[in-house]
């Protein structure tokens, strides 16, 4: 079983449509959870970060973490053509041994029809 | 402020060769990460630098090192380069475990 696992798609939606986007993780030492947006041939973008369990909220996106069941989401609202991109979930454990090492689900590929 | 950069952008190396990637932190931020993302898949995490110190290493062969220099800007070699080793290699700046920003990436070729 893979540390983190992730859907790889694709999935494609209209536009307007709400996105759903999920991980699963198996290392309970998980205290980092990020998501990350990726253009074809371009480094990975910062979209989302949360710490330990709970909702976030940034505009059209909305992360959840739910630790007991080890099940993270983003959530992309009033989907866009723009919003077309392979969307990344990220994690680490933190702290000085560890440090920022970031765990990788394999990402999934979105696209986003007008 | 500029982001993290990344140079060179894109090179093609023969099979045995070595290759020096480099990389620029974004200004104030002490922490440099190295990942290589083969097509299809997540980056994958090779090296962490903090204060010129490895902080960490993932499962990588010993053809891979990596180091950071007093202005926090950081190296990283591969020997012996092997058709496998053709990847995007990422760098990452942060100031924390939250904020863990990339750049564009080297893209490597081995021929």
């Amino acid at each position: 079983q893979k540390e983190v696992e992730q859907d790889p798609g694709p999935l494609s939606v209209p536009e307007g449509a709400i996105v759903s986007l999920n991980c699963t993780y198996s290392n309970s030492a998980f205290q980092y959870f990020m998501w990350y947006r990726q253009y074809s041939r371009k480094g990975p973008e910062l979209l989302m970060y949360t710490y330990s369990s709970g909702n976030k909220e940034d505009g059209r996106f909305t992360a959840q973490v739910d630790k007991s069941s080890k099940y993270i989401s983003l959530f992309i609202r009033d989907s866009q053509p723009s919003d077309s991109a392979t969307y990344l979930c990220a994690m680490s454990e933190g702290g000085r041994q560890a440090g920022t090492a970031l765990i990788f689900g394999k990402g999934t590929t979105l696209s986003v029809s007008s | 402020d500029a982001g993290v950069t990344q140079s060179p952008t894109h090179l093609i190396k023969t099979r045995g060769q070595h290759v020096t990637l480099r990389c620029s932190p974004i200004s104030g931020h002490k922490s440099v990460s190295w990942y290589q993302q083969v097509l299809g898949q997540g980056p994958q995490f090779i090296f962490q630098y903090y204060e010129k110190e490895e902080r960490g290493r993932g499962n990588f062969p010993d053809r891979f090192s990596a180091r950071q220099f007093p202005n926090y800007s950081s190296e990283l070699n591969v020997n012996a380069l092997l058709l496998g080793d053709s990847a995007l290699y990422l760098c990452a700046s942060s100031l924390d475990e939250n904020t863990i920003y990339f750049g564009e990436g080297s893209w490597l070729t081995v021929v």
